[in-house]
């Protein structure tokens, strides 16, 4: 099966400029996350998204950042404008369905992500 | 709150065996997960294990659980240069905090020497 595709692998841009990554998940995947990777650290949740719905998006910069997942597949992050703090990989993750408070394993997939640097 | 701990480094020789630990927060983890992660890639689902059992095992990778201590560790048997990456253990948050992200550690280096 094909696995979740990222685009654009590389960003430079200025400080207060905007950026714009995509995520094509999984076929048939329902849920969607996207997370922040600081070099040197894990990742961090930004936003999750069950279909088109926002299931989870406590951590994410809502006066800077969006995101949109139109017909709950493809999605859509943009940040504008940009910060310096905002230079990271940007991960798309993808997983089958979600079973709130339940044991079913619905690992995450992830693609390769976005680099961004702001200058 | 969730919270994920690694220690940050582990270097070994070619052969030898490799454990990574991790140590998490929340007691009501339903799944604890590893993940590794090479330079310029995305994370690569390596292994999991259930809250209810203490240990799986999958060719090379060992995992194993203490639930009373919030211990997990994984153990890559005959560890080769190809395994030298990040790796990273994280936990599905249980209770109402289960919407099935993952809270991941800061991640290991590992760095397999020939």
């Amino acid at each position: 099966e094909a696995g979740v595709a990222q685009s654009p692998r590389y960003k430079i841009i200025e400080k207060r400029q905007s950026v714009a990554f995509w995520c094509n998940p999984i076929s048939g995947h329902a849920t969607l996350y996207w997370y922040q990777q600081i070099l040197g650290q894990g990742p961090k949740l930004l936003i999750q998204f069950q279909n088109n719905g926002v299931v989870d998006d406590s951590q994410l910069p809502k006066d800077r950042f969006s995101a949109e997942r139109l017909k709950g597949v493809d999605s859509t992050l943009k940040i504008q404008p940009a910060k310096l703090e905002d230079s990271a990989v940007y991960l798309c993750a993808s997983s089958l369905f979600l079973n709130p408070g339940g044991p079913y394993n619905s690992p995450l997939h992830f693609g390769n992500g976005t680099r961004l640097t702001v200058t | 709150g969730e919270d994920v701990e690694q220690s940050l480094f582990l270097s070994v020789r070619e052969g030898d065996s490799s454990v990574i630990n991790c140590t998490y927060t929340d007691s009501s983890s339903t799944y604890l997960y590893w993940y590794k992660q090479e330079p310029g890639a995305g994370l690569q689902l390596l292994t999991y294990i259930f809250s209810n059992m203490d240990m799986k095992q999958d060719q090379r990778l060992t995992v194993l659980l203490n639930k009373k201590d919030k211990h997990l560790s994984l153990r890559i048997a005959d560890t080769q240069t190809g395994d030298s990456a990040i790796y990273f253990c994280a936990e599905t948050p249980g209770g109402s905090s289960n919407t099935g992200k993952l809270i991941f550690g800061q991640g290991t280096t590992l760095q397999v020497k020939p």
